[in-house]
């Protein structure tokens, strides 16, 4: 069972937006700002898309977008496209002895 | 440009050793982090541990300790993943990632190719 928890899956059509949730707990995404995203698309390697909550990585186009409230961060995906579809994971600080801890992972699916 | 190159599928038995690599390229090796993460079919991605190549000083997910060994040589800039002994419940696939390490947090900016292990009991 991964430490933080996202839905397993999310949808959308093209152009449209969509929000996919990392809840936490106090000691991991509600005690640090330190959550990042990762999109996989399959067979390939994960890609970091928003790192510090809310940062993007030089290339990421700005239809990636986080934001964190409470034990909560989001990922929003704007104007989907069709190359949006992959797996995406979040992650956050959980405290000097693991601070690295991943979400589940959520299918997103472009309709 | 940033590239991690890791080494080829293995596949090996239960109670075997294993030692998989990644060489970078594209920046210094030591003034950058490494990391290793794993991923298992249907239970997603697990931090391992990662390494300071300039000083081999190396920080062990409490999951992974004492399970596998993380090294690096600076002279050929490669990073290592080792196991001594390994059981079929490390079949998976590992990516070493290029890390930022600060403040108890770290994220992977740029991603090997990943290998794929297959234990065999």
């Amino acid at each position: 069972q991964s430490a933080l928890t996202q839905p397993p899956s999310a949808s959308g059509s093209p152009g449209q937006s969509v929000t996919i949730s990392c809840t936490g707990t106090s000691s991991d995404v509600g005690g640090y700002h330190y959550v990042s995203w990762y999109q996989q698309h399959p067979g390939k390697a994960p890609k970091l898309m928003i790192y510090e909550v809310n940062k993007r990585p030089s290339g990421v186009p700005d239809r990636f977008s986080g934001s964190k409230s409470g034990n909560t961060a989001s990922l929003t995906v704007s104007g989907l496209q069709a190359d949006d579809e992959a797996d995406y994971y979040c992650s956050s600080s959980a405290g000097s002895n693991n601070f690295v801890v991943f979400g589940g992972g959520t299918k997103l699916t472009v309709l | 440009e940033v590239h991690l190159v890791q080494s080829g599928a293995e596949v090996k038995k239960s109670g075997e050793s294993l030692n998989i690599s990644c060489k970078v390229s594209g920046y210094s090796f030591t003034n950058y982090w490494i990391g290793w993460v794993r991923q298992t079919p249907g239970k997603g991605l697990d931090w391992m541990g990662i390494i300071y190549p300039a000083n081999s000083d190396a920080i062990y997910s409490p999951s992974f300790q004492g399970q596998v060994s993380i090294s690096a040589d600076e002279s050929i800039s490669t990073a290592y993943l080792q196991w001594s002994s390994l059981r079929a419940s490390d079949t998976a696939i590992y990516y070493c990632a290029r890390t930022f390490y600060y403040d108890d947090s770290a994220y992977f900016d740029f991603w090997g190719q990943g290998t794929l292990v297959t234990v065999s009991s």
